[in-house]
């Protein structure tokens, strides 16, 4: 089975400053990968995903993600945080093949200083 | 469009009863997942239904726990003598493909006193 790691259960940046959450997973077979938001009292959003192509993927709000599979990483990057920012972030894969399960990291909870 | 709704927003039970969770996805799509999020934690896969297939439960976490879904449509999530440790927010997604992108209900709110 797959493993998603989020390392950081917190991070905080100032507005304005470089927004970085880290996602690694386990399989050695690159997988579908997912990063959603969740704002406070609110479901899942999906932010951005990559299934194949090109491995820098561009989200909504600004976000990227760049697959990178010697590094089995797929970290989640905006180059300037906005206080609307503020909100818990998962990584999720999909075994490709399967697609029966999706595993999600514990999630990174974002704080934006102003 | 309407997207995942689910029902009820919240529910507070008391210990050893019976609740049962709602979950409407968005039309046309075929596959339809449970999670649970517990404070502080990330999601927790509960089941997996996709079109007609029998339904993946490996991640139920005891007997108390079933699922079904009629008509490939609504599916209802039914905890059997709840206990403290059930509390929880419980999530549906529904997504249309295997591998697409799941989309999310706001989640039930269970509370077990």
């Amino acid at each position: 089975a797959q493993s998603v790691t989020q390392l950081g259960s917190h991070v905080s940046v100032s507005e304005g400053a470089l927004v970085l959450l880290r996602c690694n997973y386990s399989s050695s077979v690159p997988p579908y990968l997912f990063w959603y938001v969740q704002y406070p009292n609110q479901g899942l959003q999906l932010l951005l995903k990559y299934t194949t192509g090109a491995t820098l993927v561009k989200g909504i709000n600004g976000f990227e993600a760049e697959f990178k599979k010697s590094e089995t990483s797929f970290h989640l990057t905006k180059p300037s945080a906005h206080m609307s920012d503020a909100a818990e972030y998962f990584c999720a894969v999909s075994d490709r093949g399967t697609g029966n399960q999706f595993y999600f990291g514990t999630g990174t909870s974002l704080t934006v200083i102003p | 469009g309407a997207g995942v709704s689910q029902s009820p927003s919240n529910k507070v039970t008391e210990k050893g009863k019976d609740v049962e969770l709602r979950c409407d996805p968005i039309s046309g799509h075929t596959a339809l997942y449970w999670y649970r999020q517990s404070l502080g934690q990330g999601l927790e896969f509960l089941i997996y239904f996709q079109g007609n297939s029998a339904p993946d439960k490996s991640g139920l976490p005891s007997d108390r726990f079933s699922a079904e879904r009629t008509g490939g449509s609504v599916s209802t999530l039914t905890i059997q003598r709840t206990q403290q440790e059930d509390s929880a927010v419980y999530l549906c997604a529904s997504s249309l493909e295997r591998e697409g992108e799941q989309y999310f209900g706001p989640g039930t709110r269970l509370t077990v006193t």
